[in-house]
């Protein structure tokens, strides 16, 4: 079965510059996470979706972070604009409820604000 | 409210010594705990997960980890680690209930041949 999905692999913006990351999860998997992944610290979610619904989004800074599943299958999360301290690792993953919420994770996009 | 603690953020071991590395979490209830590894230009995969009954719980690879509830503990130990273990491990909890995955810091092991 085909992995998680997640393009570009690497970005460098200046900030104030806005990004968009893109990622599908696997066929068939109703839960899809974004998450922020800093240099030396471990994954922190950003949002859950479930289908197209959010989930949990309490850790998205919202006044410049944005994300949306359309048609409950791709996403993408957006910054705008962004800041040096949005320089990390963003990484998509997705799950179901039969996997026992076993999360599958994509490659990651490097994102270098500079 | 949630938290993870991973306390060995770097650990080198010679190939053929234990390991054994430590997570703490809290939580107010029930949980489900994960330890994933990343391995060199990899992505983050599944090692092993608890769920419920036998607090050992064996995964790929050879690895195991033990639930104790009463010490809020879900180590992961390998009896003997070899040069492919070297990777990064993250211990991962989940409120059975919640949506919310807490990921630890991280845990770097380098083998050494």
């Amino acid at each position: 079965e085909a992995g998680v999905a997640q393009s570009p692999r690497y970005k460098i913006i200046e900030k104030r510059q806005s990004v968009a990351f893109w990622c599908n999860p696997i066929s068939g998997h109703a839960t899809l996470y974004w998450y922020q992944q800093i240099l030396g610290q471990g994954p922190k979610l950003l949002i859950q979706f479930q289908n197209n619904g959010v989930v949990d989004d309490s850790q998205l800074p919202k006044d410049r972070f944005s994300a949306e599943r359309l048609k409950g299958v791709d996403s993408t999360l957006k910054i705008q604009p962004a800041k040096l301290e949005d320089s990390a690792v963003y990484l998509c993953a997705s799950s179901t409820p039969q996997g026992r919420y076993e999360q599958y994770f994509g490659p990651g996009t490097r994102l270098t604000v500079t | 409210a949630q938290s993870v603690s991973q306390h060995n953020h770097h650990v080198i071991l010679s190939e053929a010594a234990s390991l054994e590395l430590g997570c703490n979490y809290s939580y107010g209830g029930t949980v489900n705990l994960f330890w994933y590894v990343q391995y060199p230009g990899q992505h983050l995969q599944l090692l092993l997960k608890y769920f419920s009954g036998d607090p050992l719980v064996k995964g790929i690879k050879g690895f195991e980890a033990e639930f104790i509830k009463s010490k809020f503990s879900f180590n992961l130990r390998k009896p003997s680690v070899q040069w492919s273990d070297t990777a990064e491990y993250f211990c991962a909890v989940r409120g059975s209930g919640t949506y919310k995955y807490i990921f630890g810091t991280g845990t770097r092991l380098k083998v050494l041949a």
